[in-house]
């Protein structure tokens, strides 16, 4: 059965980096055809794609943050690890990972349960 | 980046009513529309992949339709499960955009 899990701080001052682990079960990383994206969602707003990496390593950002966010993956671990830098208040928000099915269609056919990262100091 | 935007934000309907919520995307997207159930605290369940393909476990009363700008979420005969809120997503060109979200609240 399929899993993912996110992990990191509940709490982030400004400024600061914020970093996510994903760890994902039932699946490889190095599976063909998945990759895992973030997603965020601010409390009563709609989510917001952030990033992904497929299994061949292929990466990309969102525009507006790409300065900011980096996604990296460790196959032998089954983590996906995202970096946000310079967090703001804005960026409070639920994050989510996913798994993404590819290619052609893409689309988020499991999530994680969510992890609250609140920015403030 | 493509804008999705959804109609209505919200809606109050009775079980066993026909519900529709539509999706409309700022540019062809062709069938590249996936729509997703929220429930509140809750992560997103896709429903619909494709613009019409239903997810396996989903119940046969969700389906979609449309192509290029245009696209449905129809639930035959609204259950008690189904209140929740309702987004669409395209994945035709990156950056991938969720619509606003469509509330389904009871009567």
């Amino acid at each position: 059965q399929v899993t993912l899990k996110e992990s990191g701080p509940a709490l982030v001052n400004p400024a600061e980096t914020l970093t996510l682990t994903c760890t994902v079960s039932g699946f490889s990383l190095s599976n063909a055809g998945m990759g895992v994206s973030w997603i965020r969602q601010p409390p009563g707003k709609a989510p917001e794609w952030l990033a992904h990496i497929f299994s061949n390593d292929e990466e990309s950002y969102t525009t507006s943050l790409k300065s900011r966010l980096t996604i990296s993956k460790d196959t032998s671990k089954s983590q996906v690890v995202l970096t946000m830098t310079n967090m703001d208040p804005v960026d409070t928000a639920t994050y989510y990972c996913a798994r993404t099915r590819v290619p052609g269609v893409y689309y988020f056919d499991y999530w994680g349960q969510g992890t609250l990262v609140t920015v403030s100091s | 980046d493509i804008q999705m935007t959804q109609s209505p934000s919200s809606l109050s309907a009775y079980v066993g009513d026909r519900v529709t919520v539509t999706c409309r995307a700022s540019q062809n997207i062709r069938t590249y529309l996936n729509w997703y159930q929220q429930k509140p605290g809750k992560a997103p369940n896709l429903l619909i992949y494709s613009a019409a393909s239903l997810q396996s476990g989903v119940p046969s009363r969700f389906s979609g339709s449309g192509s290029g700008t245009d696209f449905t979420l129809t639930i035959s005969s609204l259950q008690p499960e189904d209140f929740a809120t309702y987004y669409c997503q395209e994945s035709f060109s990156l950056p991938w955009t969720f619509g606003q979200g469509t509330k389904v609240e009871i009567k």
